[in-house]
């Protein structure tokens, strides 16, 4: 496998099951996203970790729930979900996190359905 | 409230025609930049970047694009458009700081006509 990875990479969910997103990458990088894209809208970040510690949470509602185990994988564990989170969920990566000149790698995306 | 614009939602061009995708970010000090593609079902591929330096930078699959300060743009362009450009065209700008946080715009769809 190279670059980012994600796992499902559809996933169709009732508004009561809990389910988990994973994402992986394969290019040694420290610094790990999750983005939301919606229909029409900017992509809104979501989450940062760095070196396995989360340095950013975008006011993200608490039916989800990142987890970084190390610097390789990130889980997006979802619960109790709206049908209004409906989106394209994009997980990212990049060397480092200061300055802003580091670069994002994307995966391909989970395509989520909440019913 | 720093942001990006890009204007064009959708735009068509002819296979073999040049295309120029338009960006803009809000004033204040230079962001770096960058120009993303997402084909249909895929994740955002990047094309280019401009940290400093020369304001015209190349990129991959014959893009190009042109920073210019007076105008806060970072317009992308290819001089000849081919089928399998057809795509989503993502401007994004990272104004430094502790979480390297890109802010996009909202994309602009593009169509190539045969």
């Amino acid at each position: 496998e190279t670059g980012v990875t994600q796992t499902p990479r559809h996933l169709v969910m009732g508004m009561t099951n809990k389910k988990s997103l994973k994402c992986e990458q394969h290019l040694g990088h420290n610094a790990m996203y999750w983005y939301k894209q919606s229909a029409k809208k900017p992509l809104e970040l979501m989450f940062v970790y760095n070196f396995k510690e989360q340095t950013e949470n975008n006011s993200v509602p608490s039916r989800f729930s990142p987890e970084c185990p190390n610097s390789s994988h990130l889980f997006l564990h979802l619960h109790t979900l709206q049908p209004e989170d409906s989106a394209l969920y994009l997980c990212a990566s990049s060397q480092g996190l200061a300055g802003g000149s580091y670069e994002q790698y994307f995966g391909p995306g989970t395509r989520l359905t909440v019913t | 409230a720093q942001s990006v614009t890009q204007p064009d939602i959708h735009i068509t061009v002819s296979e073999g025609a040049s295309l120029e995708l338009r960006c803009n970010y809000s004033y204040g000090a230079t962001p770096y930049l960058f120009w993303y593609v997402q084909s249909p079902g895929q994740g955002l591929q990047l094309l280019l970047k401009y940290f400093s330096g020369d304001t015209l930078v190349q990129g991959i699959k014959g893009f190009e694009a042109e920073f210019k300060r007076s105008q806060s743009s970072f317009n992308l362009r290819k001089p000849s458009v081919h089928w399998s450009d057809a795509a989503e065209y993502f401007c994004a700008a990272n104004y430094g700081g502790a979480t390297n946080k890109l802010i996009f715009g909202t994309g602009t769809l593009l169509a190539v006509q045969p």
